[in-house]
Parts: C-alpha cells; structure tokens; sequence
C-alpha cells in the first residue's frame, strides 16, 4: 500500500458522459500526478500539481481537466467521453517537485 | 522530448533463472531513472531509481540496475528470479535538472515458471 487512494475503483459509463475521478496524495506530499494507462498509448502523463498549482501538462485533451483542492486531494474531470477514453487512470503523489513518486491503484474506467 | 524504449516486451523464465531487462532512453541533459513493477492486478511499485552517484542501484527484492550514461542505458537485473517476480516491469525517465514529469517505457511482461 502506497498511502496514496483512488476512488472510485471502478467506473462505468456511457459515451458523451462526464465523470470526476478523485485522488488523495499520501501524508505530507504537496505534489499529485495523474497519468493515463491505455492498451494502445501505455502509460502517458497527463497533468501535475503542486501546492494547489498547475505545474506540467502532458498529453491530456482539451476536454480532460485537473484541480488541486486545499486539502491537497485532487480530481481529474473527463468530460464529453468517448469509447478510447476507457484506461486505467493513476494517481501519483511525492513531497515535492523532483521526488520520486509513488502511485495509487487506479480507477479504471469503461466507456460505453 | 524524452522517450524510453524496452526492447523485451515478453519474457519467460524458469525459477531461479537470471533475469535482465533492457531500458534505453533519449534525452538530451541529465536524467533521473526508475524502475517500476506492476503485479498482477495491482498498482506500480518502485523497484529502484538512480539520481545521481554509484552507477549500480540496488532496488527491493533483490533488483539492481546499472546505468551506462555512454549507452542511454538502465537495465535491471535479477540473479535468480522466483515465481512471485511475474508481473510487467517499467522503465521510467525524469529530466534531472527540472519537472518530474515521468516518460514511461512500453512495459516488458515478465512470466517465471515453476
């Protein structure tokens, strides 16, 4: 157990749908990751956070977006999706910018 | 832009085999290197990681890698791997100087038999 969680575990949904996906960073870690887990693309970064601030962006889409709340905790929103949507989505959190990084178990989502 | 290829994306072995596995990346500037493992059903699990110092890095589970900075090279080794070592194995970069944004490879599949 890495100490960082992903809810839900699962989700599935419908075309055109949207879903908000949640991540808590473990204790003390400022910095969240989210990154995408898909047959055809592997694994590929998508978006970072520190402190509640955008940091780096990868290959995410337009209609993909990312918050960092107070709390730290963070959200991917994905939004008017579609059937190659369907992927496992990581979490990954570590204390600051440069560290190493330690990933949650995932919320695999199903597109319909 | 960084990229990381793993030129084994299926090995079988038998147990107490000796394991290793190729990682070659691209980037032009200093690196930070990582492998991770993914166990059946699970999420990944550093293995080791290299930022800077002794070349050899030595990871859980009896892991160790090299890096070669004149080849591009990371590959990790495994003496005599077990059954339980069954599981995709990741390769990762980070540019050392700034960001941490993690470039993966495309895994390498590992099954040991009995």
């Amino acid at each position: 157990d890495s100490g960082v969680t992903q809810t839900p575990k699962h989700l599935i949904t419908a075309t055109g749908q949207r879903v908000t996906l949640r991540c808590s960073p473990r204790s003390g870690d400022l910095s969240v990751y989210w990154y995408q887990q898909s047959l055809d693309q592997g694994l590929q970064f998508l978006i970072q956070y520190y402190n509640g601030e955008e940091r780096a962006k990868g290959n995410i889409l337009e209609r993909f977006s990312a918050q960092q709340f107070p709390d730290l905790h963070s959200e991917l929103n994905l939004s008017s999706l579609e059937l190659g949507d369907s992927a496992l989505y990581f979490c990954a959190s570590s204390p600051a910018v440069r560290d190493t990084q330690y990933f949650g178990p995932g919320t695999r989502l199903t597109v319909l | 832009a960084q990229s990381v290829s793993q030129h084994n994306h299926h090995v079988i072995l038998s147990e107490a085999a000796s394991l290793e596995l190729g990682c070659n990346y691209s980037y032009g500037g200093t690196v930070n290197l990582f492998w991770y493992v993914q166990y059946p059903g699970q999420h990944l699990q550093l293995l080791l990681k290299y930022f800077s110092g002794d070349p050899l890095v030595k990871g859980i589970k009896g892991f160790e890698a090299e890096f070669i900075k004149s080849k591009f090279s990371f590959n990790l080794r495994k003496p005599s791997v077990q059954w339980s070592d069954t599981a995709e194995y990741f390769c990762a970069v980070s540019p050392g100087g700034g960001g941490n944004k993690l470039t993966f490879g495309t895994g390498t599949q590992l099954k040991v038999e009995l």
